[in-house]
């Protein structure tokens, strides 16, 4: 069956401490997304990416960061500068419409 | 830049009708998208207009005003299982047409 992989589902992190999320796609699209939403929200964009070895900021980019080496690959780092990371963490594909196939979804909790 | 307006909550009954109302103040526009999303879920995929009109597809059925940057989604015979959010998503023209802006959502809560 075609489409995203979110890892890990529940992740606790520390003051201080780095942490990734892992995304993995099958669905042959070549772009990308990282999505964050707080309770209540909507979605926010992270970082995105349309192809192989190019990424772009969204619209809270900082205390992230996104690389893409590979097109079924785009792991999410979320670092010590971000300031309150708590949140769930959404990562999609899209297709030439623009329709989302999202993963299962990440819930990032600092502790 | 982009706007997306939506009600916070509905409330409605089994078995009734209910319309989730979008708007939107958009740079650019290419297509709105609406998603569902059950509690502690990931958004599905329910519609999507590009031109104005309904659109309909089974028990939903979503609508677009683009000179009223205006879209609604209807869902009908409601049943206990469509209690979710909705998210009211626009899409830019161009190539970056995955690179949606959300409206915060509408909770809708079906009661027997």
């Amino acid at each position: 069956d075609g489409g995203i992989t979110q890892s890990p589902k529940y992740l606790f992190r520390k003051e201080g401490q780095n942490v990734t999320l892992s995304c993995e796609q099958n669905l042959n699209h070549d772009a990308m997304y990282w999505y964050r939403q707080d309770p209540g929200q909507g979605l926010r964009l992270i970082y995105y990416s349309q192809i192989v070895n190019d990424f772009q900021k969204g619209d809270i980019a900082e205390g992230y960061s996104v690389s893409r080496e590979k097109k079924e690959s785009f792991p999410l780092t979320v670092t010590s500068a971000q300031k309150n990371p708590t949140a769930f963490y959404l990562c999609a594909s899209s297709d030439y419409t623009g329709e989302l196939f999202f993963g299962e979804g990440s819930r990032l909790t600092v502790l | 830049g982009q706007n997306i307006d939506q009600p916070t909550e509905m409330t409605a009954t089994e078995g009734a009708i209910v319309q989730i109302n979008c708007t939107y103040q958009t740079s650019g526009f290419n297509g709105l998208f609406w998603y569902q999303q059950h509690a502690g879920e990931a958004p599905t995929f329910l519609s999507y207009n590009v031109l104005d009109g309904l659109e309909e597809k089974g028990r939903f059925s979503s609508f677009l005003s683009r000179s009223k940057g205006y879209s609604y989604l209807l869902l009908k015979e409601l049943q206990m299982k469509d209690s979710a959010s909705y998210l009211c998503a626009v899409t830019p023209p161009g190539t970056n047409a995955g690179k949606s802006t959300f409206g915060d959502g509408t909770t809708l809560t079906v009661k027997p």
